[in-house]
């Protein structure tokens, strides 16, 4: 499709199990964000890529929390050591910057952290 | 820094009644300003933007806000709501300068009754 995709919509684990969480973004777009939407800490960013660059990780709550982002197309997201406040939404969007400056949001990957 | 503050977290309504969702920001750089919409168990979908230009800004599904510099404000306004207006409502704002990220107010809940 044309749009942002994210995989898996939904994702049950133990604490203290790794989890990946992956996005596709829209083609062409070369900015990606990752995004975490929880009940007590709302929308916040998480890291961002844009092209070559090094990856803004500065919304990253923790060393548990690393992403990558290969060939300059899909990202994955991983936490290692999952903790209950893990527990999230976790949205990406992608971007083309001057283009039209707007953020295109996938439909987000609901974690539950047992 | 940037901030968003959403001053009302629910705002009830009657079908067909005005409504205005407030929204102020904080930011010592020049910003963008964005309105997005979550209907229940969906993503982020952007509702309009301001970036440059006219302050008034029209958005889809007959929303349209205004930036007011002076007041540090983006208020959201649609003057007749639907049932399926019903759905939460973010204030967002980045910057031009860095790198694009959005910074998010904690929402509003526009609960629509018949």
């Amino acid at each position: 499709g044309a749009g942002v995709s994210q995989s898996p919509s939904n994702k049950v684990t133990e604490k203290g199990k790794d989890v990946e969480l992956r996005c596709d973004p829209i083609s062409g777009h070369t900015a990606l964000y990752w995004y975490r939407q929880s009940l007590g800490q709302g929308l916040e960013f998480l890291i961002y890529f844009q092209g070559n660059s090094a990856p803004d990780k500065s919304g990253l709550p923790s060393d548990r929390f690393s992403a990558e982002r290969t060939g300059g197309s899909v990202s994955t997201l991983t936490i290692q050591r999952t903790q209950q406040e893990d527990s999230a939404v976790y949205l990406c969007a992608s971007y083309v910057r001057g283009l039209t400056d707007t953020q295109y949001f996938g439909p987000g990957t609901r974690l539950t952290v047992l | 820094a940037q901030s968003v503050t959403q001053l009302d977290s629910q705002v009830p309504v009657f079908e067909e009644a005005p409504v205005e969702l407030r929204c102020n920001y904080s930011s010592s750089v020049s910003v963008y300003l964005f309105w997005y919409v979550q209907y229940p168990n969906q993503g982020l979908q952007l509702l309009l933007k301001y970036l440059s230009g006219s302050t008034l800004v029209k958005g889809i599904n007959g929303f349209e806000a205004e930036f007011n510099k002076s007041q540090t404000s983006f208020h959201l306004r649609k003057p007749s709501v639907h049932i399926s207006d019903t759905a939460e409502y973010f204030c967002a704002v980045s910057s031009p300068r860095n790198t694009g990220k959005l910074i998010f107010g904690q929402g509003t809940t526009l609960q629509v009754k018949p």
